[in-house]
């Protein structure tokens, strides 16, 4: 598959454990933000957003909290499976373009 | 309904040479977006299309260059390829003013 990073932060859990992945994020300006997946020779995957407005925003397995005070993002999935293993990158902005983060590897130890 | 298809899914490219890479967008999205990807630097954008018009624009040199169609379907063309180059390169398309952006499979490009 493909190389996406040979550095990232990794984190591994245990298979139906809630894994929490954290991303610092830089303009204080950014009002939209992004979770993005991205599986071994694929393409990044739209996982859930969220607006300034929001502290939290909740999907299927997955939430999204928000805080703009030390401008900190997570993401929150539930009872963590094997096919949730990817590298999974946040993203901001204040406008067009996306400005993305450098990822973290989730590594689902069965 | 299809999601964006990229062609071709893989190239080889000797130091000089030039290359094109093509992005069909989804059906109805008039918006694509073209990103780098590397192991050292990440996902960084190359430039946004909008109605066959630049609309934004990455910090890349000028040998990165883009086009949009009327049908929206878009190429990006590098020139003089380095070997620095060498990355997967990413296409995504959007529906108009709306930031969720769907990528594609990418093609990856390595220059030798």
């Amino acid at each position: 598959g493909e190389s996406v990073g040979l550095h990232l932060p990794t984190l591994s859990v245990q298979e139906g454990d809630n894994s929490i992945i954290n991303c610092a994020y830089s303009n204080s300006a950014s009002d939209y933000f992004i979770w993005y997946k991205q599986e071994s020779g694929k393409g990044p995957q739209f996982i859930i957003d969220i607006r300034s407005n929001m502290d939290k925003r909740q999907g299927q397995r997955v939430t999204v909290l928000l805080n703009k005070t030390v401008k900190h993002l997570s993401l929150q999935i539930a009872a963590t499976q094997p096919g949730d293993s990817a590298v999974y990158f946040c993203a901001e902005t204040p406008n067009t373009p996306l400005v993305f983060g450098k990822g973290t590897r989730l590594s689902v130890i069965a | 309904k299809a999601g964006v298809t990229q062609t071709p899914r893989y190239l080889i490219k000797t130091r000089g040479q030039q290359v094109t890479l093509s992005c069909s967008p989804i059906s109805g999205h008039r918006s694509v977006s073209w990103y780098q990807q590397t192991p050292g630097q990440g996902l960084q954008f190359l430039f946004e299309y909008f109605s066959e018009t630049q609309r934004n624009k990455g910090n890349f040199p000028g040998r990165f260059s883009g086009r949009q169609f009327s049908n929206s379907r878009s190429e990006m063309n590098v020139s003089t390829l380095e070997l620095g180059d060498s990355a997967l390169y990413l296409c995504a398309s959007s529906l108009t003013g709306t930031h969720e952006q769907y990528f594609g499979p990418g093609t990856r490009l390595t220059v030798t």
